[in-house]
This record gives structure tokens, sequence and C-alpha cells, in this order.
């Protein structure tokens, strides 16, 4: 089984500010990654897949980049609506897949 | 705009298997373009998927549950289907059904199953 490892657990930023989230998987994944945020209370929601291609309707403040084993989730500026916590997935013997164990992103 | 319902009992006893249902609106759940899948999460924790089917009915479980799942699909009533067998108060989640192309780009709202004498 494909591990996923995310750090760092919790990242704490002021708004308007970068944020840099990570994602590393035990076994190469090519560039089967998605990444996905999560408020309390509701189900995820698909920003990124593809390891760097926007979902519909994912603002362009979110990024992500990486290939292999290493990947990256960038979010430019934060709003006050992306503190949340985020997690990554690989697909490489899709349809299966694992996720990682989540970034909490919250207000410093 | 596809959207995803989860339904099924809130409450079940140990040992006993958990059923719930997923019913597909806004789109054909024969698409060949998305497979469906079930995905919980463990109050507090994080996101665990339990398996994925095609309309065909092609199965694809993860190997940690794959002696207790079940997944089934029903085109003709728009639905798929996760029984869980022999549960226990580890099994105690929300449970999530989804649909995919690249990513889970479509979810349910969730529903908590509780494992409770």
């Amino acid at each position: 089984e494909i591990v996923m490892t995310q750090s760092p657990a919790t990242l704490s930023v002021s708004p308007g500010e970068r944020a840099t989230l990570s994602c590393r998987a035990s076994q190469s994944v090519s560039s089967n990654l998605a990444w996905y945020q999560q408020k309390p209370g509701q189900a995820p929601r698909l920003l990124i897949h593809g390891a760097s291609t926007r979902a519909t309707g994912i603002p362009a403040r979110f990024s992500g980049s990486g290939s292999g084993t290493e990947f990256t989730l960038t979010i430019s500026s934060l709003q006050s609506e992306d503190f949340a916590v985020y997690y990554c997935q690989q697909y490489n013997n899709w349809p299966r897949g694992t996720f990682g164990q989540g970034t909490k992103v919250e207000i410093k | 705009q596809l959207q995803l319902q989860e339904s099924g009992p809130g409450l079940v006893k140990p040992s006993e298997t958990l059923s719930l249902t997923c019913t597909v609106s806004g789109g054909s759940i024969s698409s060949i373009s998305y497979y469906w899948g079930w995905i919980r999460q463990p109050p507090g924790k994080g996101l665990e998927w339990i398996g994925s089917i095609f309309y065909s009915g092609s199965t694809y479980y993860n190997p940690s549950l794959e002696s207790r799942v079940t997944i089934s699909v029903d085109t003709s009533k728009k639905q798929f289907s996760l029984k869980l067998s022999s549960v226990t108060a580890a099994d105690t989640a929300v449970y999530y059904c989804a649909g995919t192309t690249s990513g889970w780009g479509y979810w349910g709202q969730g529903t908590l199953v509780t494992v409770s004498s």
C-alpha cells in the first residue's frame, strides 16, 4: 500500500500570506495526486487533480505542483474562507487511492 | 450538476452489518466517465477510502476492509450501496458516497453511523 505523509500537521498563517503544504508518497505515484479542502461539518471539496490541474470553479490562488513522490499545494494569498483542513490523495492505481492524514491551516 | 445522497441507519449494533445506499441524481450512474465509491471519516480523524465500483459492477476494495466490505450497484434505481459486516466501535464514522473521474469530484453530504449497543 502506498502511504501518503503530509506536513506540517498544522500551519499557522496570517490572512493575505502564502501557505505551502507538502505531501510525500512512499513510492512514485507519477502525477496521480489530488488535493481536497474540508471545512468543519462539510464534505471534502476537490481542489486539484493530476497534481496541478485545478478542478472546476477553484480560484487561481490555489496551485499544485510536483510529481513522483513529492507534491506541494500552494495558496498564494490566504482568504478567510481558506482556513480549513487539506488532504492529499494518490490514485496511481485508480480507482483505488489512499489519503494523507491532513494539514490544518489555521489563522495566525 | 451531479448530486449524491446517502441514506441508511444511523445506529448499528456491534457484530451486525452496516448498510448504506447512495442515490445519484443530475447525471447517469451508467456513465463510462465515472467510478462511484465510499469514503469514511471517524470523528476528528482523516479520510479513509473504503472501495469503488463501476456501473458494470466491477469492484475495488481497501485491502484492510476487503474481508468485510461489499459494494453493489443498481443502475435501474440510480443507486449504489455499501455493506460492512461484523462492525465494531472502530467503524463509527461519517460515511460519504462519492463520484469520480479524476479525483473524487462529487460528494454526498455524509451520514454519521454510530456502532453501539
